[in-house]
């Protein structure tokens, strides 16, 4: 298996502008997941995916915020509006469908980090 | 509130002694457990994993460890090698997502 992609790796933008962020899973995973970690703290859920059909979002999802996944493959996340406090690392993740390992498990990606000035 | 805790913000152990990293969670509804390890601007590598079923899983150097009643679990590294030096974070499942904890930074000395 390659592992879960995402790119960029790192994006810097200033306030106000969007910004748009690619997640590849492991092939035929089929459940997809967006976190989001600051520092000192853990990945925080933001929203997941089954195929293409979107599950679901956390109240740390403004309106600002939006998550695609339309053909059940890779899924972006859109932040639109930048501010100060998006200023983070965006972690996907994916997970197998329930036969063979543990569905449980989400294997990461390397994360997106993002710096808003 | 936060569901998940790691109440230890760093620990430091001696190559080829055990380490221990602690974890408790407030929500029984939790069913499903796991360990990842994170270098400095990667993201989480998967460990190990527990059911709520169970009360010990091993893979290697790393067991885990669930105590229901107590709402805690563990993990063992033994032996513990400099390579193992990251920050360990604890994530228990519910309803898809993940909920983790803040981490522990492990440090192993040569």
């Amino acid at each position: 298996d390659t592992g879960v992609s995402q790119d960029p790796r790192h994006k810097i933008t200033k306030r106000g502008q969007n910004v748009t962020f690619r997640c590849d899973p492991i092939s035929e995973h089929n459940r997809l997941y967006w976190y989001r970690q600051t520092l000192g703290q853990g990945p925080e859920f933001l929203t997941y995916f089954q195929n293409e059909a979107q599950l679901e979002k956390s109240r740390l999802l403004s309106d600002r915020f939006s998550a695609e996944r339309p053909k059940g493959s890779f899924s972006t996340l859109e932040i639109q509006r930048t501010e100060q406090g998006d200023s983070a690392m965006y972690l996907c993740a994916s997970s197998p469908k329930p036969r063979g390992r543990p569905a449980e498990t989400q294997y990461f990606g390397p994360g997106t980090r993002l710096l808003v000035l | 509130d936060q569901q998940v805790k790691q109440n230890s913000p760093s620990l430091s152990v001696q190559e080829g002694r055990i380490s221990i990293l602690n974890c408790d969670y407030t929500n029984s509804m939790f069913d499903y457990f796991l360990w990842y390890k994170k270098y400095p601007a990667e993201g989480p590598t998967f460990l190990i994993s527990i059911s709520s079923i169970k009360d010990k899983n091993e893979d290697g150097r790393f067991t885990v460890f669930l105590n229901k009643s107590a709402k805690h679990l563990s993990l063992h590294i033994v032996p513990s090698q400099p390579g193992d030096s990251a920050v360990y974070f604890c994530a228990a499942k519910s309803v898809g997502k993940l909920v983790f904890g803040k981490g522990t930074k492990l440090t192993v000395n040569p």
